[in-house]
């Protein structure tokens, strides 16, 4: 009964593949994100879904694209991966658009390019 | 832009004894404020948030965080360290006026000896 589960939860590939990650919740809400955390814990927003609008598109190369089927659902997929891309991937849900909910992460993947 | 820090890359602090975990915030408009835990591999989980009302807010787990608008801080404090408390805080703003980003700050781990 996860509320946002992530899959997979590791994911090691070489430079230059495409790859994709899959995130589903189960608790109701309108809005999904996607975060990045880097090698030093620092936490950056690259996108938000709302009932399955894009509504936050953060400065992210056009590798990354988001698609959201629908309200439960937002995936991630990537392009030509870098060594860049190295990171932990977190989906999130919330309840309202304007982001004043607290929102609920998954336990995240973990992207290791080699 | 909205903006927020954490001064303290590391608290350390002793079972029993009080704990503050500080957070400064830059805002336009009234602020929309959050703290996030993170244990190791995992999401991060929501503890309080301050939307308007008390200063005082508490939230799970005993912690507890103080809203002051001059100061422009919202520093989460818990008056006895439990060892299990020891992982990494984000504190996060959210602006009240337009837009629905929110704004982690880049955490600070604390640790909690026995």
């Amino acid at each position: 009964d996860t509320a946002v589960s992530q899959t997979p939860k590791y994911l090691v590939t070489q430079m230059g593949n495409d790859k994709s990650i899959k995130c589903e919740q189960n608790l109701g809400h309108d809005t999904m994100y996607w975060y990045k955390q880097d090698s030093k814990k620092f936490l950056k927003i690259m996108f938000s879904y709302n009932n399955k609008e894009l509504i936050i598109n953060e400065t992210v190369p056009n590798r990354f694209s988001p698609k959201s089927p629908d309200k439960a659902h937002l995936n991630l997929h990537i392009n030509s991966l870098e060594l860049g891309d190295s990171a932990v991937y977190f989906c999130a849900s919330s309840q309202d658009s304007p982001g004043i909910q607290p929102q609920h992460f998954g336990d995240g993947t973990r992207l290791s390019i080699l | 832009a909205q903006s927020v820090a954490q001064p303290e890359d590391q608290v350390n602090v002793a079972e029993g004894n009080p704990l503050t975990v500080k957070c400064t915030y830059s805002v336009s408009g009234n602020p929309y404020l959050f703290w996030y835990v993170q244990y190791p591999n995992r999401g991060l989980q929501f503890l309080l948030k301050y939307i308007t009302g008390d200063n005082l807010v508490k939230g799970s787990y005993g912690f507890e965080a103080e809203f002051n608008e001059s100061q422009t801080s919202f520093h989460l404090k818990k008056p006895s360290a439990l060892v299990s408390d020891s992982a990494l805080y984000f504190c996060a703003v959210r602006e009240g006026t337009g837009g629905f980003k929110t704004i982690f700050g880049a955490g600070t781990r604390l640790f909690v000896k026995a």
